[in-house]
């Protein structure tokens, strides 16, 4: 079956950076938008951005340019966001979730378990 | 950018209930709008896409309406395990943006 699996939990102190992993699986990774996502604890729902798989070609909401970064690693079905120059208000769950597009409007059918990110000193 | 406006932030309800959730985009946005559920510790889930159009697996009791600006979100009779929160999604432009969130509590 179709499988988003990010890495743990991280903690990191304020001015480091971190990298987050999204494997996919059950379906053909390069046919596929990835978006990112993130919630601060408690919070809404806030979309960072996608990654084209077959392109490679990323998207960054206007308040994401910059320290965050996403890559991919086709040859073991992985995408990954960067987050560098870290502070606290970086502190949230962050979800890659699958884009899928139909005849005419697309959505996100499947998401990450969600990985934690804690900056604090 | 568009604004998703989610109303109300949070209801109680009752085993039973019919529940209704709205959601308004800033401006037109056709019928790309998707709603997810998502229960506490968990990543969101996809309940209904392109405004009207159930997720394979999804009860239906849940149904969605709308377009252009104004969609709503039905439960027809809320179950135990509908408590959770509920987003919107339009999709129609980048940057993808969501609803605040609707809280359904007991």
């Amino acid at each position: 079956q179709v499988q988003l699996v990010q890495s743990g939990s991280e903690l990191k102190k304020p001015g480091a950076s971190v990298k987050v992993s999204c494997k996919a699986s059950g379906y053909t990774f390069t046919n596929y938008r990835l978006n990112w996502v993130r919630q601060a604890p408690g919070q809404g729902l806030e979309w960072v951005g996608w990654i084209n798989a077959n392109t490679g070609g990323p998207t960054y909401a206007q308040d994401f340019r910059g320290r965050f970064v996403f890559s991919l690693d086709t040859s073991v079905s992985t995408a990954y966001l960067q987050i560098s120059s870290l502070k606290a208000e970086d502190t949230a769950v962050y979800y890659c979730a699958r884009e899928w597009f139909g005849e005419l409007y697309n959505w996100f059918d499947t998401w990450g378990q969600g990985t934690l990110v804690t900056v604090s000193s | 950018d568009i604004q998703m406006t989610q109303s109300p932030s949070s209801l109680s309800a009752s085993v039973g209930d019919r529940v209704i959730i709205t959601c308004r985009a800033s401006q037109s946005i056709s019928r790309y709008l998707n709603w997810y559920q998502q229960k506490p510790g968990k990543a969101p889930q996809l309940l209904i896409y392109a405004a009207s159009t159930l997720q394979s697996g999804v009860p239906s009791r849940f149904s969605g309406s709308g377009s252009g600006t104004d969609f709503t979100l039905a439960i027809s009779s809320l179950q135990p395990e509908d408590f959770a929160t509920y987003f919107c999604q339009q999709t129609n432009s980048a940057p993808l943006t969501f609803g605040g969130g609707t809280k359904v509590e007991i």
